[in-house]
């Protein structure tokens, strides 16, 4: 059964630090991996990881991907009251016959940054 | 842009009602997708559709219907609701199923209570 595991679950920081948020994944017909970042409403894309060991950034985020470990990692740092959300994981899955890609979500890390 | 949107935003049904949730994207997306998101458990894809004329299903497939009525729009139908069909409903969409333009926009969801 396809799993996506994200940790921790839920994470308190005061502004200013550096957080590391955990992804790891076993997933048949691994295609790619993604990060979506959840305020009051839909999810907004952040990053997608389809080679290992090639960093993604975008300001103050950066994510990293390890095939061979099936894990990824999202950093934040300098953190700010802004980035407060729940970050989810999802990895997406090739299915050869349809060409559709499914995505299989973590249960989500929730990030709360105290001023 | 609009980019994907749900309605209703939020409705309160009965156990045994039945309603449509409608879904319309404006980015010429090939696949659609309806996700549930429920506490603790991240989000989990309900039924999708890789290319106009086709669905098929996902991980939590018992209890709803879907149509793809054109290459805009996707619906959600639930036959007859129950209580544990309460949860918030996303739909999405993305360009095509493999390599890039695989994420998945979001819309805004949809908050449903059955009492």
């Amino acid at each position: 059964e396809d799993k996506v595991v994200q940790s921790p679950l839920s994470l308190v920081v005061h502004e200013g630090d550096t957080v590391t948020l955990n992804c790891s994944y076993e997933v048949t017909n691994f295609r790619s991996l993604l990060w979506y970042k959840q305020e009051k409403k839909a999810p907004t894309f952040l990053f997608m990881l389809t080679s290992s060991g090639i960093e993604k950034k975008s300001g103050r985020l950066s994510s990293i991907l390890d095939k061979k470990e099936l894990f990824s990692i999202l950093n934040i740092t300098a953190t700010q009251t802004g980035d407060s959300a729940i970050y989810l994981c999802a990895v997406g899955r090739f299915r050869i016959i349809q060409g559709a890609q499914k995505l299989v979500f973590g249960q989500g890390t929730r990030l709360t940054i105290n001023p | 842009n609009a980019g994907v949107t749900q309605t209703p935003k939020f409705q309160v049904l009965k156990t045994g009602q039945s309603m449509t949730l409608q879904c319309a994207q404006d980015m010429n997306h090939n696949s659609m997708y309806w996700y549930r998101q429920d506490p603790g458990m991240g989000l989990r894809l309900i039924y999708y559709s890789a290319s106009e004329g086709t669905t098929d299903k996902g991980e939590v497939p018992n209890g709803y219907n879907v149509s793809r009525l054109n290459k805009r729009e996707f619906s959600l139908r639930l036959e007859s609701a129950a209580p544990s069909q309460t949860s918030v409903y996303f739909c999405a969409s993305s360009l095509r199923g493999g390599g890039e333009g695989t994420e998945a926009f979001f819309g805004q969801g949809t908050r449903l209570t059955v009492v």
